[in-house]
């Protein structure tokens, strides 16, 4: 498969359990991004991944952790969320020029 | 502060007029704007960045430092443009790809 493919497109989970999304790109892009959309905000930047090293992390509360094993695969790590967290991530990569490859998103609720 | 904003979440505009979706920044430095674009059921994709000086499905946009804006420019509007169209900021880390973007604006052009 090609593109930027995330999974599961869809989850719920209680304030206390532990999940992860994952993110894989077929694009051969040395950057990855985890980016979160709520409603009525803009597309907030979370993490960025150059290289396989953390380059960017906006203050971005520790309950997300990020993980980027190899150029091609990245991972957010969920741990006790909120409710407030509840909201659209996104996924995308790069080769570092501005163009985004967007994958379709997890949509992730919080109970 | 970097911040990208669109006054507009709703224009609405019929088949074969003109269209323009306003896109402000904030910026202290030599901005890099792109739009990028959301049709239904579709991925966040690009649509045009400045410096490229394109145009995209007869999309245009014009960057004007004296006004600190890249509005989005097409003269005759066709049914298969609407969409979610964001205006997007790169940070100082411009070679990284590093995005902010604006909250968007719902493009619905009608028959």
């Amino acid at each position: 498969e090609t593109g930027v493919t995330q999974t599961p497109r869809h989850l719920v989970m209680g304030m206390t359990n532990k999940k992860s999304l994952k993110c894989e790109q077929h694009l051969g892009h040395n950057a990855m991004y985890w980016y979160k959309q709520s409603a009525k905000k803009p597309l907030e930047l979370m993490f960025v991944y150059s290289l396989e090293e953390r380059v960017e992390n906006n203050s971005v509360p520790s309950r997300f952790s990020p993980e980027c094993p190899n150029s091609s695969h990245l991972f957010l790590h969920l741990h006790t969320l909120q409710p407030e967290d509840s909201a659209l991530y996104l996924c995308a990569s790069s080769q570092g020029d501005g163009e985004l490859f967007f994958g379709e998103g997890s949509r992730l609720t919080v109970l | 502060a970097q911040r990208v904003t669109q006054p507009e979440k709703l224009l609405s505009v019929f088949k074969g007029a003109p269209v323009e979706l306003k896109c402000n920044y904030s910026y202290s430095g030599s901005p890099e704007l792109f739009w990028y674009v959301q049709y239904s059921r579709q991925r966040l994709q690009l649509l045009l960045r400045h410096i490229s000086r394109e145009s995209i499905k007869g999309f245009t946009a014009d960057l004007n430092k004296g006004e600190t804006s890249f509005h989005l420019k097409k003269p005759f509007a066709q049914e298969e443009d609407s969409a979610m169209y964001y205006c997007a900021l790169s940070g100082f880390r411009g070679s990284q790809g590093n995005l902010i973007f604006g909250k968007g604006t719902k493009l619905s052009v009608k028959p």
